[in-house]
């Protein structure tokens, strides 16, 4: 069964610090990975995508790796600031169209 | 470019009554759209693929008969929540596939739609 799980499920941290988000999935063979943000009620913001082929990719003060054969990735974000709390979702793409979505991360910055 | 958008945003209805969401992809065409639910604190979970012209193809454990799905044209899908009760009571999402298959068939997100039933 293809799942993805993201640790860990909540995170609370003051302004400034570096953050790492992980999220794993059981099935290597993946199309692409994604990572969303969803802010409380509202609907999902893509922040990167990453392709099969590729290891990482950059926005700003994102940074998204993948480990295909180890079956993860990983959300970077330097110097986190109180705008960036919200549940960050990923999400990954098998030879379908489906996406799977992992369980998420709640993370809020405070000041 | 790649917006897409909900109609409602919100709706409140008594138990019994259908409910209909609109998705609608504003700067392209969608030969595919898929719905989502989201229970809260949970993730999303795909309800059904949407195509255009075609019946949708709906997950296990979803019944095809309660959520009624019409993909009439390459910029909109509707779902149809028939005889709502209070468990249907969710976080409705929807997202579209461009027509022209950007590179990485990219699936663009809509905004939401949170559904009370009373």
């Amino acid at each position: 069964k293809q799942e993805v799980t993201q640790i860990p499920a909540a995170l609370s941290v003051p302004e400034g610090e570096n953050l790492v988000l992980n999220c794993s999935f059981t099935d290597s063979a993946i199309y692409n990975l994604q990572w969303f943000r969803q802010d409380p009620g509202k609907g999902l913001t893509s922040l990167l995508l990453i392709q099969s082929s590729q290891r990482e990719q950059t926005s700003g003060r994102l940074n998204a790796s993948l480990d295909k054969s180890s079956g993860r990735s990983t959300l970077y974000i330097a110097a986190s600031q109180p705008g960036d709390s919200a549940t960050y979702l990923c999400a990954v793409r098998y030879n379908t169209d489906k996406l799977i979505f992992g369980t998420g991360t709640r993370l809020q910055v405070f000041p | 470019g790649a917006v897409v958008s909900q109609h409602p945003s919100w709706v409140i209805c008594k138990s019994g009554t259908s409910v209909k969401i609109e998705c609608r992809s504003l700067d392209f065409q969608a030969t595919t759209m898929f719905w989502y639910r989201q229970f809260p604190k949970q993730s999303l979970m795909l309800m059904a693929t949407s195509n255009e012209g075609s019946k949708a193809t709906y997950e296990q454990g979803v019944e095809k008969d309660k959520f009624l799905i019409n993909h009439a044209s390459l910029t909109l899908s509707t779902l149809t929540v028939t005889s709502a009760h209070p468990e249907d009571s969710s976080f409705y999402i929807c997202s579209a596939r461009d027509y022209q298959g950007a590179i990485y068939n990219e699936q663009f997100f809509g905004p939401g739609t949170r559904l009370t039933v009373l």
